[in-house]
């Protein structure tokens, strides 16, 4: 069975700093996607960026980038120039493609960015 | 519109109760999901479904019960509530091609 694990349940990090955020997966998939989720305090689920596996090339979306390590089974998120509306849950997930494309979620990573 | 709706947005009702929570898509996705979110343990898969005669149980299925009224519709139903389903309640919509899943906006449900 797919676990996904967030070791960080709450960080923080300065207005216009970076911080990562760590996740792991233990599948024996060898292709699937990942990708991180944001939960602001309207509680809302948006998605920030994916990854697919069989793709080498780390995925960036503007001030967001992952840190996609296949073998280590490791998928962390890079905030750049971090902004208020940054802070969220954040949730790292993993999808099966097959038989169904089922999504496994992380406990999730509480970010506050402060002023 | 909002591409998935959930209704009600808050609801708190007592112990023994029925309760309906009900989700809409004007998207047209064949798939449908709820999920109930807990703090510190994520959102799990409580029902899904691929299409209107194709239902099925996700891993914390027991209590909890679905009916999938239409391609657009589809509801989730406790029929006695119980105060550990108190929680964060999403519905979803996906197409099935590796595209990521789509969510609402969440029910919170308080069981008192």
């Amino acid at each position: 069975a797919q676990t996904v694990t967030q070791s960080q349940p709450e960080m923080s990090v300065q207005e216009a700093e970076t911080v990562t955020l760590s996740c792991t997966y233990d599948t024996s998939e060898s292709n699937y996607y990942l990708f991180w989720y944001k939960q602001p305090p309207s509680r809302q689920m948006i998605l920030v960026i994916r990854q697919e596996a069989y793709k080498q090339q780390n995925a960036t979306e503007n001030r967001f980038s992952v840190n996609f390590q296949k073998a280590a089974k490791s998928f962390s998120l890079k905030i750049s120039d971090s902004q208020l509306g940054d802070t969220a849950m954040y949730f790292c997930a993993f999808m099966k493609l097959r038989p169904y494309d089922k999504v496994i979620f992380g406990p999730g990573t509480s970010l506050s960015v402060i002023p | 519109d909002a591409d998935v709706t959930q209704t009600p947005r808050n609801r708190i009702t007592k112990t023994g109760k029925r309760i309906m929570l009900e989700c809409s898509q004007t998207k047209g996705h064949d798939r449908m999901y709820w999920y109930r979110q807990d703090p510190g343990l994520g959102l799990r898969l409580i029902y899904y479904s691929f299409d209107v005669k194709d239902i099925n149980k996700g891993e914390i299925s027991d209590g909890y019960s679905v009916s999938r009224q239409a391609q657009a519709k589809f509801s989730l139903s406790l029929e006695s509530a119980i105060p550990n389903q108190t929680a964060l309640y999403f519905c979803a919509i996906g197409t099935g091609n590796n595209q990521p899943q789509h969510f609402g906006d969440g029910t919170r449900l308080s069981i008192l």
